[in-house]
C-alpha cells in the first residue's frame, strides 16, 4: 500500500472549518475510492471516483462532503463547516482488479 | 444494516497456537472476499483473499475458507506470532474489478508470547 499517498497524515480543525484531504492512487491507477473509519468502526465506502467523474457517491453524507479527482493532480475529499462528529480516519485506496490497496490515512481530528 | 458481520471484536491467543477470525455476509451477490490486517495509525494492509468459486486459499501460515451455503469465511493464521497482533479486517465485494468493497467492524487480534 506504499503507493497509495495521503496527505497530511494529521488534521486538526476548528468547529465550522474546512478540511481538505488529498489522495495520490498507485502509478497506473485511475480509480479512487474513500472510506472512513469512525471510532470503533470498520471502514465504511464513502464515493468512488475516476477521472474527472464521480462514479458511486452513495456514501457520501448528503450535505457539507463533497469528492473530486480533477485530469491532473490528487483525489481531493473536502468536508466544509466541520463538525465533532466528522472526526475520523479518512483512508484513499487505489483499486487492482480486485484488491483494494491502501493509503495510510488522514486522521482529522475536530475540535 | 450490515452485510459484513464480524462478531467478536477482540481475540487472544498464545504464540505458535492457531488463531481462527470469523467472518459472516448477508448479501448473496458478494462474490469476492479478502481480509485485511491494520496496525495502529496505519492503512490496512490486504493479506488473503478468495473467490466464491473457491472453499479455500492458503498463502503461508493464512489460509481463508469459505463456505458459501453458509455465507461464513474464516482466516486461520498457523502459527500466530506476536507480530501478527493487529486489527484484522474481512471484506466482500462483487468482484469483476473496479468494485467497491463492505467491510466488517474487526477483529482485534493479540498473540502473547
Amino acid at each position: 500500500n506504499a503507493g497509495v499517498m495521503q496527505n497530511p497524515r494529521h488534521l486538526v480543525r476548528r468547529r465550522g472549518q474546512e478540511a481538505r484531504l488529498r489522495c495520490s492512487p498507485m502509478k497506473g491507477h485511475s480509480h479512487v475510492y474513500w472510506y472512513r473509519q469512525l471510532p470503533e468502526e470498520g471502514l465504511k465506502f464513502m464515493v468512488y471516483l475516476q477521472k474527472e467523474n464521480i462514479i458511486d457517491e452513495s456514501g457520501m453524507p448528503k450535505e457539507r462532503f463533497s469528492a473530486e479527482f480533477p485530469k491532473e493532480g490528487p483525489s481531493i475529499l473536502r468536508i466544509q463547516q466541520v463538525v465533532r462528529g466528522d472526526s475520523a480516519a479518512y483512508f484513499c485506496a487505489s483499486q487492482g482488479y480486485t484488491e483494494a490497496f491502501f493509503g495510510q490515512g488522514t486522521r482529522l481530528t475536530v475540535v | 444494516d450490515q452485510q459484513v458481520k464480524q462478531n467478536s471484536p477482540s481475540l487472544s491467543v498464545q504464540e505458535g497456537r492457531i488463531s481462527i477470525l470469523n467472518c459472516d455476509y448477508t448479501n448473496s451477490m458478494f462474490d469476492y472476499f479478502l481480509w485485511y490486517k491494520k496496525y495502529p495509525a496505519e492503512g490496512p494492509t490486504f493479506l488473503i483473499s478468495i473467490s466464491s468459486i473457491k472453499d479455500k486459499n492458503e498463502d503461508g501460515r493464512f489460509t481463508v475458507f469459505l463456505n458459501k451455503s453458509a455465507k461464513h469465511l474464516s482466516l486461520h493464521i498457523v502459527p500466530s506470532q506476536p507480530g501478527d497482533s493487529a486489527v484484522y479486517f474481512c471484506a466482500a465485494g462483487p468482484g469483476g474489478g473496479s468494485e467497491k468493497l463492505v467491510f466488517g467492524k474487526g477483529t482485534k487480534l493479540t498473540v502473547n508470547p
